[in-house]
């Protein structure tokens, strides 16, 4: 089963433009993490966030952390074509959990230029 | 290139038969990640090994194993395959509990 839901499942923006998702979860976790999928490829690390983090800022990639809520959100700012891509979060439950990830379904990104 | 090798790209096999997937870790990193992505399934862990030791286990099929060599390389294997085996498999490694996993460019099996 997965943590993590996200929202929204697809998203289609101009170039230029800001793009915002969601990802909820259920349990506790140690830290929440954000990766990139292209089309048939690998994931690719963006963002790590901590449990005691509320925001944290890469670039032009913001994720906020709200515990109390078990919600994170990703921002995307200026958007360029080559953002368009499958954005995933994934929840760290800790070394109890032996570190694994449990990943959301993900959200699709496309930016039109 | 992400440091984390997995051989085959692709591999396309019938119903029945067994495959091994290998994964070579980024250099470091002593944990091994595999998980299965299916557009049903999504993301879906299956199994950790850290330095030789299965660590975690997640929604992997009896059908499956894995194991980790002490050169920290690991195999899964996939036997008895099914059309819904058909999959990316892709490993990933991190060093610890504090870093983002490092993933392979992953193994498209079509089972046909």
């Amino acid at each position: 089963s997965q943590q993590g839901e996200e929202d929204p499942q697809a998203l289609s923006i101009q170039e230029g433009e800001n793009a915002t998702m969601n990802c909820s979860y259920k349990t506790s976790i140690n830290n929440l993490q954000w990766y990139r999928q292209n089309s048939g490829r690998g994931l690719v690390h963006l963002i790590l966030i901590r449990s005691n983090e509320r925001e944290k800022h890469s670039g032009r990639l913001r994720v906020t952390l709200d515990t109390s809520k078990k919600s994170s959100s990703l921002l995307i700012t200026a958007s360029r074509a080559a953002d368009t891509a499958s954005y995933f979060c994934a929840t760290d439950g800790g070394k109890a959990a032996g570190n694994k990830l449990t990943f959301g379904g993900g959200t699709r990104v496309l930016v039109k230029p | 290139d992400s440091g984390v090798t997995q051989t085959p790209k692709h591999l396309i096999t019938a119903t029945g038969q067994r495959v091994t997937l290998r994964c070579s870790p980024r250099s470091g990193d002593l944990s091994v990640y595999w998980y299965q992505q299916s557009l049903d399934q999504g993301l879906q862990f299956l199994i950790q090994y850290y330095n030789g030791e299965e660590r975690a286990k997640g929604n992997i099929l009896e059908r499956f194993s894995a194991q980790q060599f002490p050169d920290l390389h690991s195999e899964l294997n996939l036997s008895s395959l099914e059309l819904g085996d058909s999959a990316l498999y892709f490993c990933a490694s991190s060093v610890g509990q504090f870093g983002g996993y490092t993933f392979g460019s992953g193994t498209r099996l079509t089972v046909v």
